[in-house]
């Protein structure tokens, strides 16, 4: 069965520092790929998408993410996290045969001012 | 435009007793998936609409749980006889159909005594 794997549960920034936040998927076919984020109080709301093209890909708020197909990774990465970026993020895989969105059990990220 | 509604927000009731959960899509999307998210978990497929075809009910946990949609539009998914373990966010997403992006509705907290 497809699976998401995200190993980070929980990551703890300052302001200005890096973000990379890891995801894996357990298929070998086509896929596409998603980051959502829901903010506190809020409802998830699509961060960014991956159909094909470009393995780097650009999402809202200065996120981006790289498909890397031989690591079946799509992690995703902001150079410099704001305090506003504190939010729970959850990687999502499609695959050609299903109908649903695989979900991983989500990241939660606090920053610090 | 409208994004996806779900009503109630919150709903709690006594185990034993049955509950309705609504879902209005976004105008003109033809897909419509109920998720679940339950505490310390990323989100559960539990049902599929697209247009006129069958349902996919492969995520359904047991036959307690039960959806429907109406006309092509609103959704209602149902669980009769709610346990505790029924507790959860149930999420309601739509697309314009099975290829494209899922947008997510604010979901229904559930909590079952």
């Amino acid at each position: 069965a497809q699976s998401v794997s995200q190993h980070n549960h929980h990551v703890i920034l300052s302001e200005a520092a890096s973000l990379e936040l890891g995801c894996n998927y357990s298929y070998g076919g086509t896929v596409n790929l998603f980051w959502y984020v829901q903010y506190p109080g809020q409802h998830l709301q699509l961060l960014l998408k991956y159909f094909s093209g470009d393995p780097l890909v650009k999402g809202i708020k200065g996120f981006e993410a790289e498909f890397i197909k031989s690591k079946f990774s799509f992690n995703l990465r902001k150079p410099s996290v704001q305090w506003s970026d504190t939010a729970e993020y959850f990687c999502a895989v499609k695959t050609t045969g299903a109908n649903n969105l695989f979900f991983g059990t989500g990241t939660r990220l606090t920053v610090i001012p | 435009g409208a994004g996806v509604s779900q009503s109630p927000s919150n709903k709690v009731t006594e185990k034993g007793k049955d509950v309705e959960l609504r879902c209005d899509p976004i105008s003109g999307h033809t897909a419509l998936y109920w998720y679940r998210q339950s505490l310390g978990q990323g989100l559960e497929f539990l049902i599929y609409f697209q247009g006129n075809s069958a349902p996919d009910k492969s995520g359904l946990p047991s036959d307690r749980f039960s959806a429907e949609r109406t006309g092509g539009s609103v959704s209602t998914l149902t669980i009769q006889r709610t346990q505790q373990e029924d507790s959860a966010v149930y999420l309601c997403a739509s697309s314009r159909d099975r290829q494209e992006t899922q947008y997510f509705g604010p979901g229904t907290r559930l909590l079952v005594l």
